[in-house]
């Protein structure tokens, strides 16, 4: 089962910043978060992934909480193409490899709908 | 590099015939995985490869799914027989590594495969 908790869906304005909530309050320690986000009719495609610091990258920023029990995902000028659902996965490190806990293991996600 | 290539794009068949899937991951990358995709269950992970070696086959629904790889640049995923309840998108996606945290370990996803059992 997913260990993550994401809003069914979102809407945001077109040249917004759009901000995807994610709980995961049964984090362990050297779990990472992931985002992923699915366009309609494509495969999966990685956004950006985080342990404790905040990352940034070309698409996305990525702010985790200090207690890591929840992060939220930030695209900060939302264009339509950015409309899609965005999976929020927490996926097991380096340190605690073997067996499926490398895995993704996708939930529901959250269907972004970015409009004009 | 072309990216994870996957064929068909589109199945339709009949309930009762085998279907067989295709997938060439990209190049160099050492784990392959097939995941399945509906509407009431979403995306689920089936089978995945490391080195060609089926490692997890947990996700396969029964024994009328297997899946091969016969060398590191094809695999097949196989139905049969099919029923309609099989009808789904079938994913393939490759990495080098398999344990989060690497940004050498991000799973590339090909276009899907759109399966249509009647």
């Amino acid at each position: 089962d997913a260990k993550t908790t994401q809003p069914t869906s979102m809407d945001c304005a077109e040249g917004r910043a759009a901000n995807l909530p994610c709980n995961h309050s049964t984090i362990s320690g050297n779990e990472y978060v992931y985002w992923y986000r699915q366009i309609h009719s494509q495969g999966p495609q990685y956004i950006i992934h985080g342990l404790k610091n905040n990352e940034t990258n070309e698409m996305a920023s990525l702010i985790i909480t200090e207690d890591r029990k929840s992060s939220t995902l930030i695209l900060p000028h939302a264009t339509l193409r950015d409309t899609a659902v965005y999976y929020c996965i927490v996926r097991g490190g380096v340190l605690n490899y073997g067996g499926s806990q490398g895995n993704l293991i996708f939930g529901k996600g959250t269907k972004l709908s970015v409009k004009p | 590099d072309a990216g994870v290539i996957q064929s068909p794009r589109h199945e339709v068949t009949e309930m009762g015939q085998e279907v067989t899937l295709r997938c060439k991951p990209i190049s160099g990358h050492d784990y392959l995985f097939w995941y399945r995709q509906t509407m009431m269950r979403g995306l689920e992970l089936l089978i995945y490869f490391n080195n060609n070696v089926p490692i997890d086959d947990s996700g396969m629904p029964e024994d009328r799914f297997s899946a091969k790889m016969p060398n590191a640049s094809f695999s097949t995923l196989k139905i049969q027989p099919s029923e309609p309840r099989d009808s789904a998108v079938y994913f393939c996606a490759s990495s080098l590594g398999l344990a989060g945290g690497s940004y050498y370990n991000e799973q590339f996803f090909g276009p899907g495969t759109r399966l249509t059992v009647l």
